[in-house]
């Protein structure tokens, strides 16, 4: 089966970090991504990692451990604008085969 | 360079009436996506076209549900006799092949 799990709320403060985790249980693995998607809006890619090790992407840094099907999601230097819910994918198969399986995402509140 | 573009945002139906969801990939994708989220759940996996064939519909409801991708003009998601459970957001994406999905802004659905 495909089972991916992030924690379902998470608030910080403005300026602060935070790290939004996730783990996965997948028939395979070719690559994991992470969206941000505003209520109501489309989730807007935000980085990738195929690789084992991390990925520096502005204020943004993505981190992948297959070993450990972990993941997680690095938001520096926190703005108001961050308030968002962020969607961790996982796209199993390889061979061109681009099929994504989403976890419910996790609901993100930052404070003044 | 256009986004996936989805027409229309938001479309209202009554209950047995069809519903049909357009989606224009970006310019040089040929494959497109379609995904469901319902009401604080995650984006759930619904269908996998590339031009003119279907790859994989395996989240796609056995019945009502049909999608196309044809060689001249956009996607179509069509669901026939529509339910009160079949309100919800769905979106488009689309992509290269193995490339990262982008999204569209999807279509709220509503059935009354």
């Amino acid at each position: 089966g495909q089972n991916i799990d992030q924690p379902t709320e998470m608030t910080a403060t403005e300026g602060a970090i935070v790290q939004i985790n996730c783990t996965y249980q997948t028939s395979g693995f070719n690559g994991l991504f992470w969206y941000q998607q505003h209520a109501g809006e489309a989730p807007t890619f935000l980085s990738y990692n195929v690789l084992d090790g991390l990925e520096e992407k502005g204020r943004f840094s993505s981190f992948l451990s297959r070993s450990k099907g972990y993941s997680y999601l690095l938001l520096k230097e926190l703005q108001m604008k961050d308030s968002a819910s962020y969607l961790c994918a996982v796209r199993p198969f390889s061979g061109g085969y681009n099929k994504l399986i989403f976890g419910a995402g996790t609901r993100l509140a930052v404070h003044p | 360079n256009a986004g996936v573009m989805q027409n229309p945002r938001h479309l209202v139906r009554r209950r047995g009436q069809e519903a049909r969801l357009r989606c224009s990939p970006m310019k040089g994708h040929s494959h497109v996506y379609w995904y469901r989220q319902l009401p604080e759940e995650g984006l759930k996996f619904m269908v996998y076209l590339q031009k003119e064939n279907i790859i994989d519909e395996s989240g796609m409801p056995k019945e009502r549900f049909s999608a196309e991708f044809p060689k001249e003009g956009p996607s179509i998601l069509r669901i026939q006799q529509v339910v009160r459970g079949d309100s919800a957001a769905y979106f488009c994406a689309s992509s290269t092949g193995t490339d990262t999905q982008y999204f569209g802004p999807g279509t709220r659905l509503t059935v009354l």
